[in-house]
């Protein structure tokens, strides 16, 4: 079975630093591996993806995030943050190359950006 | 890029009554569509898969008499909770999955709130 570990519940950040917020995946096959970001009283989005090729992916708003198959993760970053990043982050990992659609979900990482 | 609504976007409603939560994708067609639950500060969890057509799929310890689920076609999907009580009271959001996306990355509505009182 597939699991994510997001071991940060809570990272706060001054505006214009750069961020890393961390995701370990647990998984005896190949998986595809997601960052979706949550607004206060919304549903999810998409920030990136990684599916297969290059393990450094680029998203929306400036994120970016690197796939380590070595060492199960798949960090998500940005170099410099802005008030309208707090949000919570949620790294998502699927098995790949199947019809099973389950998609497991990490706890989540509230990220505060202060002014 | 793809779009997922929902209806309504919150509802209160008394104890003992049922709720209708319908889940639409807008420019995509769904073979997919999911429903999770969500507690404040807390993840998602998944309640049940549905495709269109058949029925749905129900993760344990989800009740498949009191969460009804309806995919009647590629757009809509339906989750009704029947008989609500106030612990049903949840942030409830759908996502939908286009049968074409290699990644099988699915794409959320904003999800709804209930409050039963």
């Amino acid at each position: 079975a597939q699991s994510v570990t997001q071991l940060d519940s809570q990272v706060p950040v001054f505006e214009e630093a750069p961020v890393e917020l961390r995701c370990n995946y647990s998984s005896s096959v190949s998986v595809y591996l997601f960052w979706y970001v949550q607004y206060p009283n919304q549903g999810l989005q998409l920030l990136l993806k990684y599916l297969s090729g290059s393990t450094l992916v680029k998203g929306i708003n400036g994120f970016e995030a690197e796939f380590n198959k070595s060492q199960t993760s798949f960090h998500l970053r940005k170099p410099s943050v802005h008030i309208s990043d707090t949000a919570e982050y949620f790294c998502a990992v699927k098995v790949a190359k199947t019809s099973y659609d389950k998609v497991i979900f990490g706890p989540g990482t509230s990220l505060s950006v202060i002014p | 890029g793809a779009v997922v609504s929902q209806h309504p976007s919150w509802v209160i409603c008394k104890s003992g009554t049922s709720v209708k939560i319908e889940c639409r994708s807008l420019d995509f067609q769904a073979t997919t569509m999911f429903w999770y639950r969500q507690f404040p500060k807390q993840s998602l969890m998944l309640m049940a898969t549905s495709n269109e057509g058949s029925k749905a799929t129900y993760e344990q310890g989800v009740e498949k008499d009191k969460f009804l689920i309806n995919h009647a076609s590629l757009t809509l999907s339906t989750l009704t909770v029947t008989s609500a009580h106030p612990e049903d009271s949840s942030f409830y959001i759908c996502s939908a999955r286009e049968w074409r996306a290699l990644g099988g990355e699915q794409y959320f509505g904003p999800g709804t709130r209930l409050t039963v009182t």
